[in-house]
């Protein structure tokens, strides 16, 4: 089975400043992460995500991970908020023996003036 | 490529009513996965269909739930003798099976469930 937990459920960061949201993952097959953004009232879009390859990743929007498999983490970084970055941020995983993804509870990105 | 389409995006209904939500997937994606979310909440997965065939279903998905795929194509969501705790949004979403677990799964913007 497949899990991952992200560290902080509220982030608050300036405009301009790095953004950094945690995502620890869990699984016994090498695994397939996904981080994804959630506007108000809308679904869900992908930022970014790991398949294989490549550790780092690079998504829209200025965003970008790293898989580091020592850790077990994927954590998401951006150099320099925007005030449009406020929104929920999602990490999710799968593996190789099911195709659903399983999602954290999200973290919600706050981004002052 | 219209991406994927959900119907109705709100829905107000009356403890014990049935309700029946539609998706249309993007076209040629042959799997469709329907997820719930709540307030505060990440999505939690729900089901998943290739092609019609109902391939995994949540514990989450009591009888009360069911969900079709006649054609391979859009598929249905209903659920009976609703109750308040089903009150969330219901996600579609669908993806190819090119490269397997990889793919990238999209999602539509949700139906809204609201019972009282």
């Amino acid at each position: 089975a497949q899990s991952v937990t992200q560290l902080g459920s509220h982030v608050s960061v300036s405009e301009g400043a790095l953004v950094l949201l945690r995502c620890n993952y869990s699984s016994s097959v090498p695994p397939y992460l996904f981080w994804y953004v959630q506007y108000p009232n809308q679904g869900l879009q992908l930022l970014l995500k790991y398949t294989t390859g490549a550790t780092l990743v690079k998504g829209i929007n200025g965003f970008e991970a790293e898989f580091k498999k020592s850790e077990t983490s994927f954590h998401l970084t951006k150099p320099s908020a925007h005030m449009s970055d406020a929104a929920e941020y999602f990490c999710a995983v799968s593996g190789n023996s099911g195709y659903a993804l399983n999602f954290g509870k999200g973290t919600s990105l706050l981004v002052t003036p | 490529d219209t991406g994927v389409s959900q119907d109705p995006r709100h829905k107000i209904t009356k403890r014990g009513q049935n309700v029946t939500f539609r998706c249309d997937p993007i076209s040629e994606h042959n799997r469709l996965y329907w997820y719930r979310q709540t307030l505060g909440q990440g999505p939690e997965f729900l089901t998943y269909f290739q092609n019609e065939a109902q391939l995994e279903k949540s514990r989450l998905l009591s009888d009360r739930f069911s969900a079709e795929r006649p054609k391979g194509s859009f598929s249905t969501l209903e659920i009976q003798r609703t109750e308040q705790g089903d009150s969330a949004m219901y996600l579609c979403a669908s993806s190819s099976n090119k490269n397997q677990a990889g793919n990238t799964i999209y999602f539509g913007e949700g139906s809204w469930l609201t019972v009282v």
